[in-house]
C-alpha cells in the first residue's frame, strides 16, 4: 500500500513563527499536493508539485510556501504563521496520469495562537 | 464560479439504506469522486465516475448524471463503521480537484 506520512498530527504555534509541514511517501510518486481543510468549505489547494524542485501555486497559496527536493518529500512553510491559518492540513500524492491514486496522509491539525 | 453542494449531515438506521446527494458547477469536468472521511482520519478513495450511469461497489453505489451535474452516493445494509463524512470531488479541466464540503452521517442503532 502507498503511504504518505505526515510527521506531526497536532502541532501548536505562535503567531509569527515560522513553521515547517513535512508529508513524505513511499512510491515515488511524482505528484504532490499539499490542502488545508476547515468545517464548511471542504479542501482546497494551497501548492501542488509534479516534479523534484517544480512547484504551482493551487488556489490559496498566500502566506505559504513550499520545497520540493527530493522525489518524496514535499513541505509546507508558513513563513511567518497567523491565526487563519489554524486549520487541518493534508497532503496527497498520485502517480501521474492515474486520477484515481490519489493517497492522503492523516494531515496535521496546526493551530495558531 | 466552481460549486460543489452537498447536504451537511444525514441521519440513518442501522441496516438501513441511505442516499447522499451532490451538485456540482465547475469549469470542465473529467470526473467525479466520492471519499470517505472518519474523524481525524485521512480521505480514503471509494469510487470514480466519468460516464452517466450506476456503478455498483459491494454496498456502495454512485451515480453520475453529467446533462445534470447531479451525483448520488447510495449506501446500503449501513453498519455503525459507515459513520463518516463522505467527500464529492470533481476533476476540473486543469485536472484539479474540486470539493465539496462534505457530508457527515450518523448511523444511530
Amino acid at each position: 500500500d502507498v503511504k504518505v506520512t505526515q510527521s506531526s498530527r497536532y502541532l501548536v504555534k505562535r503567531t509569527g513563527e515560522k513553521v515547517f509541514l513535512e508529508c513524505v511517501q513511499d512510491m515515488d510518486h511524482e505528484n504532490m499536493f499539499w490542502y488545508r481543510q476547515d468545517p464548511g468549505l471542504g479542501l482546497r489547494l494551497i501548492y501542488f508539485s509534479y516534479d523534484v524542485k517544480m512547484k504551482e501555486k493551487g488556489d490559496i497559496p498566500e502566506g505559504y510556501s513550499v520545497s520540493r527536493e527530493k522525489k518524496e518529500r514535499f513541505s509546507l512553510i508558513l513563513e511567518s504563521a497567523s491565526t487563519n491559518q489554524t486549520s487541518m492540513y493534508l497532503c496527497a500524492s498520485r502517480p501521474p496520469g492515474q486520477v484515481e491514486g490519489y493517497t492522503f496522509g492523516s494531515g496535521t491539525r496546526l493551530t495558531v495562537v | 464560479g466552481q460549486n460543489i453542494d452537498q447536504p451537511t449531515e444525514m441521519t440513518a438506521t442501522e441496516g438501513a439504506i441511505v442516499q447522499i446527494n451532490c451538485t456540482y458547477q465547475t469549469s470542465g469536468f473529467n470526473g467525479l469522486f466520492w471519499y470517505q472521511q472518519h474523524a481525524g482520519e485521512a480521505p480514503t478513495f471509494l469510487s470514480y465516475n466519468v460516464l452517466d450511469g450506476l456503478e455498483e461497489k459491494g454496498r456502495f453505489s454512485s451515480f453520475l448524471s453529467r446533462s445534470k451535474g447531479y451525483s448520488y452516493l447510495l449506501l446500503k445494509e449501513l453498519q455503525m463503521k459507515d459513520s463518516a463524512s463522505y467527500l464529492c470531488a470533481v476533476l476540473d479541466s486543469n485536472y484539479q480537484l474540486i470539493w465539496g464540503a462534505g457530508t457527515k452521517l450518523i448511523i444511530k442503532p
